[in-house]
């Protein structure tokens, strides 16, 4: 069946560090990828997305790009602030049932 | 206004108590989804509904049973709650975009704990 492999967190980083959220995947077919994220009391919601392989999404300086060869998906931003302190979650939808499969989530704890 | 509502947002219950959690949505997706929570375990799918004359069950859903009551809202229960079904539970919508299925759309969370 699909799944999703996300590094584990805690990730403790200092304010303007660079940040990196290994994930990757196992799909039939072609998946579209998510990054999700979750703010402390808030629900989810869709940070970037790429639905073919080579695609890269961005958004708020976050950017992944759609790797087929290593089935990766990789989150990374250049220079993170406080207020990016949130859990993170790779997903993926492979079908048009709209089944999605999450990743346990990483945590980021960004510090001043 | 959130586009996805959830009522309760917290709820205390005890063992063998029914529960009702409630999901409305104004986005005008025929898709909803009910989806757990927990650490370390990312989101488990339990329910999920196409329109209001289809129900399916997603990879966790004994224990639960959901209706949709219009296209806009989709309840799910638990008829006899356990502690481990103590966690966080989201409704989610999404649609079809050119025959792909889009993102989700979540609402903010319903905490329930089961003593």
């Amino acid at each position: 069946g699909n799944s999703v492999t996300q590094m584990e967190g805690p990730v403790t980083l200092s304010e303007e560090a660079f940040l990196t959220i290994n994930c990757t995947y196992t799909a039939t077919g072609y998946p579209s990828l998510f990054w999700y994220v979750q703010y402390p009391g808030e629900g989810l919601q869709l940070l970037l997305k790429a639905t073919k392989a080579d695609d890269k999404g961005s958004n708020k300086g976050f950017e992944a790009t759609y790797r087929k060869e290593t089935t990766s998906f990789h989150l990374e931003k250049g220079s993170v602030q406080v207020s990016d302190s949130a859990v993170y979650f790779c997903a993926l939808s492979a079908d048009s049932w709209g089944k999605f499969q999450f990743g346990a989530g990483t945590q980021v704890v960004v510090t001043p | 206004d959130a586009d996805v509502t959830q009522t309760p947002r917290n709820r205390i219950t005890k063992t063998g108590k029914r529960i009702m959690l409630e999901c409305s949505q104004t986005k005008g997706h025929d898709r909803m989804y009910w989806y757990r929570q927990d650490p370390g375990l990312g989101l488990r799918l339990i329910y999920y509904s196409f329109d209001v004359k289809d129900i399916n069950k997603g990879e966790i859903s004994d224990g639960y049973s959901v209706s949709r009551q219009a296209q806009a809202k989709f309840s799910l229960s638990l008829e006899s709650a356990i502690p481990n079904q103590t966690a966080l539970y989201f409704c989610a919508t999404s649609d079809l975009q050119q025959g792909v299925s889009g993102e989700l759309f979540f609402g903010e969370g319903s905490r329930l704990t089961v003593l």
